[in-house]
């Protein structure tokens, strides 16, 4: 089945302890995508990715790193996660830039 | 640089009523034009796309759309509302039509849709 995975779907954590959200889709698609959800904002992109080892900022970047070293799996990492980085996440992948995604099913995460 | 507007973050309707969620753009180029759907605790879905062929787009559940260039408009209608399509509606641009795209999807702020019975 084609899918883009997510995991954990859930995680509590506290100030400061560094997490990684792991994303992977099986549709072997070049570009991949991070957004974070949170009331009344919609949806905003975090980072993307156009191909392997090419990474680039969306507008709201700050607090968050990525990478790209495989085609499959674009890992979101928060080296120092705060309070204000509460919220629901989602990875996406598109065939091509601009087109159709297709999105995982959300990381909620909660930073005490 | 593109931006969506969605009128209304919420919008209320009966069971059986017509569905309109409203949708406005802001693109320097020809757009390409989605909606999404999500269901709760659940990603998003596409609904249908517009990608410069026919204005009228249909989709799935029942959906449909139509692109309107000089009302830089792409409502969402449904003739019949269920139950079941009480979720979160989401439009998005992307500029991909003009060679772009590179950002990816620029999305609008969601419209909640509650039917009532």
């Amino acid at each position: 089945e084609a899918q883009v995975t997510q995991n954990p779907r859930y995680l509590i954590t506290v100030t400061g302890k560094k997490l990684t959200v792991t994303c992977s889709q099986n549709m072997n698609h070049e570009y991949m995508s991070w957004y974070r959800q949170d009331p009344g904002l919609g949806l905003r992109q975090i980072y993307y990715s156009m191909n392997v080892e090419v990474t680039d900022k969306g507008d709201v970047p700050e607090g968050y790193k990525v990478s790209r070293k495989e085609k499959r799996n674009f890992p979101l990492i928060l080296e120092s996660p705060s309070p204000n980085q509460t919220s629901l996440y989602f990875c996406a992948s598109s065939p091509l830039a601009g087109d159709e995604q297709f999105f995982g099913p959300g990381t909620r995460l909660t930073v005490l | 640089a593109q931006s969506v507007t969605q009128l209304g973050s919420h919008v209320s309707v009966s069971e059986g009523a017509l569905v309109l969620l409203r949708c406005n753009y802001s693109s320097s180029v020809p757009p390409y034009l989605f909606w999404y759907v999500q269901y709760p605790n659940q990603g998003l879905q596409l609904l249908l796309k517009y990608t410069s062929a026919a204005t009228l787009v249909k989709g799935i559940n029942g959906f449909e759309a139509e692109f309107k260039k000089s009302e830089t408009s792409f409502h969402l209608t449904k003739p019949s509302a269920h139950m079941s399509d009480a979720a979160e509606y989401f439009c998005a641009v992307s500029d991909l039509g003009s060679g772009g795209g590179a950002d990816g999807l620029t999305f609008g702020k969601g419209t909640h849709l509650i039917i009532q019975p």
